[in-house]
């Protein structure tokens, strides 16, 4: 079946450090691809997503390439700010299913 | 973006009683929501999809008569934890697709409700 393999936390970085996130997916068919971000006290918000192979998803410098021979859909931010402090988390659906398979989660702190 | 909201956002009661929790899409129609646990430190665990105007569909493992859903409306759904028990504290998140823009269906979380049996 389909499943998600996420990267472990906590992660700690320091304020402008680079960020990467691995996630990596098994999946039958062609899946799109997710990250969700969870803020302290917030609900669930989407951060970036890619539906087909190669593209990449971005927003708030965050990026993410669907790599479909790799079968990774790693997280990155180049400069991390305390502001990015919560708990990401990687997920997939198929195309015509609306079921989202989530990772674990990553916990991420940035000190300042 | 579309909006979620649920409500209560904490809830703690006895043992043994029941809470309803509901979810709503307030500025677009859902006819699926889905419901999720949280456990602590873990990611996300899909109970059931609630399917406007008829029952819903169950994970496996997830007891329906433990766990009762209601999509009343295409912008309610209601999740009822029968029988409460510490076991059943928890973080409960409901999510539902904005199908109007593409055919990519983004979905759209609640703020979720802590829920806390003692």
């Amino acid at each position: 079946g389909n499943s998600v393999t996420q990267m472990e936390g906590p992660v700690t970085l320091s304020e402008e450090a680079f960020l990467t996130i691995n996630c990596t997916y098994t999946a039958t068919g062609y899946p799109s691809l997710f990250w969700y971000v969870q803020y302290p006290g917030e609900g669930l918000q989407l951060l970036l997503k890619a539906t087909k192979a190669d593209d990449k998803g971005s927003n708030k410098g965050f990026e993410a390439t669907y790599r479909k021979e790799t079968t990774s859909f790693h997280l990155e931010k180049g400069s991390v700010q305390v502001s990015d402090s919560a708990v990401y988390f990687c997920a997939q659906t198929n195309f015509g299913n609306e079921k989202l398979t989530f990772g674990t989660g990553t916990r991420l702190t940035i000190i300042p | 973006g579309a909006v979620v909201s649920q409500h209560p956002s904490r809830v703690i009661c006895k043992s043994g009683t029941s809470v309803k929790i509901e979810c709503r899409s307030l500025d677009f129609q859902a006819t699926t929501m889905f419901w999720y646990r949280q456990f602590p430190k873990k990611s996300l665990m899909l109970m059931a999809t609630s399917n406007e105007g008829s029952k819903a569909t169950y994970e496996q493992g997830v007891e329906k008569d433990k766990f009762l859903i209601n999509h009343a409306s295409l912008t309610l759904s209601t999740l009822t934890v029968t029988s409460a028990h510490p076991e059943d504290s928890s973080f409960y998140i409901c999510s539902a697709p904005d199908k109007r823009e593409s055919s990519y269906n983004e979905q759209f979380f609640g703020p979720g409700t802590r829920l806390t049996v003692l």
